[in-house]
């Protein structure tokens, strides 16, 4: 079991292009997460996905998009990067709701 | 929403020493967990204990305890025989119930606490 991997480990962007950060879990987890961490500060929501075809917003959605047409699969996309979004992205995943999250290693994104 | 807050951003233990790391958090409902999280400089974000407030009863795994005192609102870690394998950021989080299988409950993280392990 390779858990939750995440690709690239690092990106440096420049304002106004785009990207998708990818995660892939191996564990059949329908819950699956999107986090970002800004310096000094803990892990805010961006966005979640119950299952396969299902997302819904998290505490920090504006300029990020995701979709999930697998069970394995949950990329994030960002559109028009900005400095705003520069930050460390953590993909997550549980198998039942309220269960555990495993978090994968985090891509660090900097759009300058 | 719910709120958490960690007011200490560093400490510092001497190796085989006892560290307390505090948290307090501020809700209005009744069920509900906490957890803590170490994140080593490698960034994994890794699951160290959780506590369900239903449970009058302290969590504890190994060298690793919690003091739960849910009407103080209040969730502090205590770590015993400190290691320098214990050096990392350490986040409290919260979670509300789960409701039904077609929803989630996202993880509201406090801002952290950077531990240092003094040889």
């Amino acid at each position: 079991n390779a858990g939750v991997t995440q690709t690239p480990k690092f990106r440096i962007l420049k304002i106004g292009q785009s990207m998708t950060l990818q995660c892939t879990q191996d564990m059949n987890h329908n819950y699956m997460y999107w986090y970002r961490q800004d310096p000094g500060m803990g892990l805010k929501l961006i966005y979640y996905s119950v299952g396969a075809g299902i997302t819904d917003k998290g505490e920090v959605p504006n300029g990020y998009n995701v979709s999930r047409s697998t069970t394995e699969d949950f990329p994030l996309r960002l559109e028009l990067a900005a400095p705003s979004q520069t930050s460390v992205y953590f993909c997550a995943s549980s198998f039942v709701p309220g269960g555990e999250q495993y978090f994968g290693p985090g891509t660090r994104l900097t759009v300058t | 929403a719910q709120t958490v807050t960690q007011s200490q951003p560093e400490m510092s233990v001497q190796e085989a020493e006892t560290v307390t790391l505090s948290c307090t958090y501020d809700t209005s409902e009744s069920d509900y967990y906490l957890f803590w999280y170490k994140q080593p400089p490698s960034r994994q974000m890794i699951l160290v204990i959780r506590q369900e407030a239903y449970k009058q009863q302290n969590a504890t795994e190994n060298r690793f305890s919690v003091n739960f005192q849910k009407a103080a609102k209040s969730f502090s870690l205590k770590i015993s025989d400190s290691q320098l394998g214990d050096a990392a950021m350490y986040f409290c989080a919260y979670r509300s119930p789960v409701i039904s299988s077609g929803s989630a409950r996202q993880l509201t993280f406090g801002s952290g606490t950077q531990l240092t392990v003094l040889p």
